[in-house]
């Protein structure tokens, strides 16, 4: 089935330093997902890419979609404490464009 | 807009009882409903996907069997543990979407279920 390969699993950094975490698949994608989970939170909508190349930003938030739509990439900056999660990316697959196959996700801790 | 409840959202059991976990779309009708289970540290894994009014589907390697899903209306689907044992306590968590979601999905708080 469709498998999301995310790294690292694990970034602790300084606040204000930058972050990034990657998302790849060996196949094209129709469209990837970011979604953010606070420590014994659920996961919460960041946003949805669709375009080949596709680069949006929310506010410190900075996502891109790869040209081939098989790579996809959610970079912070200068954290905040309030940033502490896990990143999880999540992709369509299983012969059906509403199941998500989540990759394992990226913990990301702050030190204030 | 778009919130999904979920009850309980803790729940400590026997081993060999049943557990029943609710998840509902407050403001919206959900389509589609999808069920996940999170270990410690792990990612989301999808057990099912359930349609209102149709049997839902299953992943493989989860048993249908054992996890009871129905899908009465469009803001409810319950998720039924049966014979719980100690490697089904989880995180478990309810997601909705709708028709015009765009495949953005809308997740519950999660149950945690603890069996003893």
């Amino acid at each position: 089935g469709q498998q999301v390969m995310q790294i690292p699993q694990y970034q602790h950094v300084q606040e204000g330093e930058d972050f990034t975490t990657y998302c790849n698949s060996s196949t094209t994608l129709s469209n990837i997902q970011w979604y953010k989970q606070r420590p014994g939170g659920h996961p919460v909508f960041l946003i949805q890419l669709v375009k080949s190349g596709e680069v949006k930003k929310q506010k410190r938030l900075t996502f891109q979609f790869g040209e081939a739509k098989k790579n996809s990439s959610l970079h912070i900056t200068a954290t905040q404490t309030t940033d502490v999660g896990t990143y999880f990316c999540a992709a369509p697959g299983g012969g059906s464009n509403y199941k998500l196959t989540f990759g394992k996700g990226t913990l990301l801790t702050v030190n204030p | 807009g778009a919130v999904v409840s979920q009850h309980p959202s803790w729940v400590i059991c026997k081993s060999g009882t049943s557990v029943k976990i609710e998840c509902r779309s407050l403001d919206f009708q959900a389509t589609t409903m999808f069920w996940y289970r999170q270990f410690p540290k792990q990612s989301l894994m999808l057990m099912a996907t359930s349609n209102e009014g149709s049997k839902a589907t299953y992943e493989q390697g989860v048993e249908k069997d054992k996890f009871l899903i129905n899908h009465a209306s469009l803001t409810l689907s319950t998720l039924t543990v049966t014979s719980a044992h100690p490697e089904d306590s989880s995180f478990y968590i309810c997601s909705a979407k709708t028709d015009k979601s765009n495949n953005e999905q809308f997740f519950g708080p999660g149950t945690r279920l603890t069996v003893l």
